[in-house]
């Protein structure tokens, strides 16, 4: 069965540090793959999805994440953290067959000045 | 502003209450989702409405019962909830139902259940 992995529940960065997030997925085919953000009292905002070709992706607000098929990893990464980065970061997977997106349990991310 | 409104924002209920999540899409999408989340524990799909039809059904207690009436809305009733029922309730919407679709959330209802 599909599933996502975000080994750290929580990361404290200092303000102009760099940041990478990691993300582990279980599936059986090339996965769809997914970094969303909620902040506080939010709903969750899509940063940037991959489904084929380059293997590294660039979204919104600077964050990119790079896929590695041989670690099945999908890692997100941000050369320098803004401390309106804080917030908590899901990785997700598209699940076969359609309908359902399998979300992992985020990592909450602390930004020190 | 993301397009998918929840209200209301807080709902506070007794277990023998019954009260309604309402949420709203104007993004034109086909599809619609209630998702729950609890602290420290994964987003849990509920439930998945294609073009007003359901399409999954996630093994939920019959004690929540969702409503489509148009591509547009989305219900969700609730009556003899448990306290370990309190989490906050994410409706999302997307273009469609498939499993690369990006998903549009609201901002949620925080439910409490005393």
């Amino acid at each position: 069965a599909q599933s996502v992995t975000q080994p750290d529940i929580h990361i404290t960065v200092s303000e102009g540090a760099s940041l990478e997030l990691r993300c582990n997925y279980s599936y059986g085919a090339t996965p769809y793959l997914f970094w969303y953000v909620q902040s506080p009292g939010q709903g969750l905002q899509l940063l940037l999805k991959y489904f084929s070709g380059d293997t590294l992706v660039q979204g919104i607000k600077g964050f990119e994440a790079e896929f590695k098929r041989s670690q099945s990893s999908f890692n997100l990464r941000k050369p320098s953290v803004h401390w309106s980065d804080a917030a908590e970061y899901f990785c997700a997977v598209g699940h076969t067959g359609g309908f359902k997106t399998i979300f992992g349990a985020g990592t909450r991310l602390f930004v020190k000045a | 502003e993301t397009g998918v409104t929840q209200t209301p924002r807080h709902l506070v209920m007794g277990m023998t209450n019954k009260k309604s999540l309402k949420c709203e899409q104007h993004l034109g999408h086909n599809a619609m989702y209630w998702y729950k989340q609890s602290a420290k524990k994964p987003l849990e799909l509920m439930f998945v409405y294609s073009l007003e039809e359901r399409v999954e059904n996630n093994s939920v207690p019959s004690r929540f019962s969702p409503e489509c009436p148009n591509s547009s809305h989305l219900f969700l009733h609730l009556h003899t909830l448990q306290p370990e029922d309190s989490a906050l309730y994410l409706c999302a919407s997307s273009q469609d139902s498939g499993n690369n679709e990006k998903l549009f959330f609201g901002s949620g209802t925080q439910l409490s259940v005393l």
